[in-house]
């Protein structure tokens, strides 16, 4: 039972090139969702999803897509990426909303040069 | 939008020394969770309060909700090097909101 895996842990992108960073649990979450760490601002939401083919947006959605195909799979895309984007991404879910328990990823450290 | 603001925003205390991080809204929250983070990893649930007025004891830690479910406090009695973190709170309301985080170091 790995709970939820990110991947990858590091990534160093140019400005303007795309990406796409990968989340997976295997806890049969209904909920999934996409944080961003910076320091002095805690977590802000980015896109979240209620359940297998649905997405919603969050705090500060711009600049990033999602898409959520598989039950277990949550994936968030930079198309162009900018310094702005420099964070530490974090992927969560959880059982149902927003009263349950919100189990985390080990995070990705993105930067944007 | 709302927002939590969590005090003191850094704590560097003695082993063996009490603390309280105060987590404070305008907004009434329908639940209020804690999260301890560590460096390189994500945040863990240490508790969660529902009801205004209650207290919850976690070992040392005990976290109380306000009356009118707009705050919350977690205070640590005789802090020790492993309760070194970050500790984050999260209010329920439309959806889940995070505070900015106490950063505590204990030092041996």
């Amino acid at each position: 039972n790995a709970g939820v895996t990110q991947t990858p842990k590091f990534r160093v992108l140019k400005t303007g090139q795309s990406m796409t960073l990968l989340c997976a649990q295997d806890m049969n979450h209904e909920y999934m969702y996409w944080y961003r760490q910076d320091p002095g601002m805690g977590l802000r939401l980015i896109h979240y999803s209620v359940g297998e083919g649905t997405t919603a947006k969050g705090e500060v959605p711009d600049g990033y897509n999602v898409s959520r195909l598989k039950k277990q799979n949550f994936l968030l895309g930079l198309e162009s990426a900018a310094p702005s984007q420099t964070s530490v991404y974090f992927c969560a879910s959880s059982y149902r909303g927003r009263s349950y328990e919100q189990y985390f990823g080990p995070g990705t450290r993105l930067t944007v040069t | 939008t709302q927002l939590l603001e969590q005090s003191p925003q850094f704590l560097s205390i003695q082993e063996g020394e009490n603390l309280t991080v105060y987590c404070n809204s305008s907004s009434v929250f329908s639940s209020l969770q804690w999260y301890r983070q560590e460096p390189g990893e994500g945040p863990v649930l240490l508790v969660t309060v529902v009801t205004g007025g209650e207290v919850k004891k976690l070992k040392r830690l005990t976290f109380q909700f306000g009356d009118a479910r707009k705050d919350s406090s977690l205070h640590i009695t005789a802090a020790q090097p492993g309760d070194t973190g970050l500790y984050l709170c999260a209010g329920a309301g439309s959806r889940l909101t995070f505070g900015e985080g106490t950063q505590l170091t204990v030092n041996p």
